[in-house]
């Protein structure tokens, strides 16, 4: 199975400063067609998850820009570039290559300063 | 907007079977994968399995022996049983769609429901 490893598993952001997450996977979820299997979804106190970020780096429709993700094959970041009070929740990346299952990372909790 | 919604009974007891229905409204069922993904109480995410729109399915392996999914196209729902529960399966459980060509980008979630396994 792919484990996925998250780091921090929590962090704690002033208002307005950037925020880093680190998404490891153990095997590659590039494949060939150059797509890598990997979305980030976030949860927010007392909701569901919501989608963030699709195939690595795609803005889901309605992210704020300043969210991104970057990676490819084993290793993957969401960014946020200025951290809102908004924004706190845990946040979970999730590998969709199967094999063979889909798996997400233990979440990283994020909380204001 | 698609919607997405949760049905079935909020208690089994162990032993019995786990069955839940999602309703998909605003949106056909049609050309989906669609999930189910748990969380037990102060825990993380778990991928249940997907059911696809012509029926294919594909579970955890963890759960395979316990888990039946199925798609019901005329009434645009799909469901899940889960068979001989214990307490561990105590979870909100999330009803999901994803795209049309892989199991990710799952965009819509539904609400979650709490099931409690308790005699």
């Amino acid at each position: 199975d792919i484990v996925m490893t998250q780091s921090p598993l929590s962090l704690s952001v002033t208002p307005g400063e950037p925020a880093s997450i680190s998404c490891r996977s153990s095997q590659s979820l590039l494949q060939n067609n150059g797509y890598n299997y990997l979305d980030w979804y976030v949860q927010k106190p007392g909701q569901s998850p919501q989608l963030l970020i699709y195939l690595g780096s795609n803005r889901a429709s309605g992210v704020p820009d300043r969210f991104s993700g970057s990676g490819s094959g084993t290793d993957f970041t969401l960014k946020i570039s200025r951290v809102e009070s908004e924004d706190v929740g845990v946040y979970y990346c999730m590998q969709a290559l199967q094999t063979p299952q889909c798996t997400f990372g233990q979440g990283t909790k994020l909380d204001i300063k | 907007q698609v919607q997405l919604q949760e049905s079935g009974p909020g208690l089994v007891k162990p032993s019995e079977t786990l069955s839940l229905t999602c309703i998909v409204s605003g949106g056909s069922i049609g050309s989906y994968y669609w999930s189910w993904i748990r969380q037990p109480p102060g825990k993380g995410l778990e991928w249940i399995g997907y059911v696809y729109y012509n029926g294919k399915t594909n579970y955890s392996p963890s759960l395979k022996s316990r888990v039946t999914m199925s798609v019901d196209t005329s009434r645009n729902q799909f469901s899940l049983r889960l068979s001989s529960v214990t307490a561990a399966d105590t979870a909100v459980y999330y009803c999901t769609r994803g795209s049309g060509w892989y199991i990710g980008e799952m965009r819509y979630w539904g609400q979650g429901t709490l099931v409690t396994v308790s005699s």
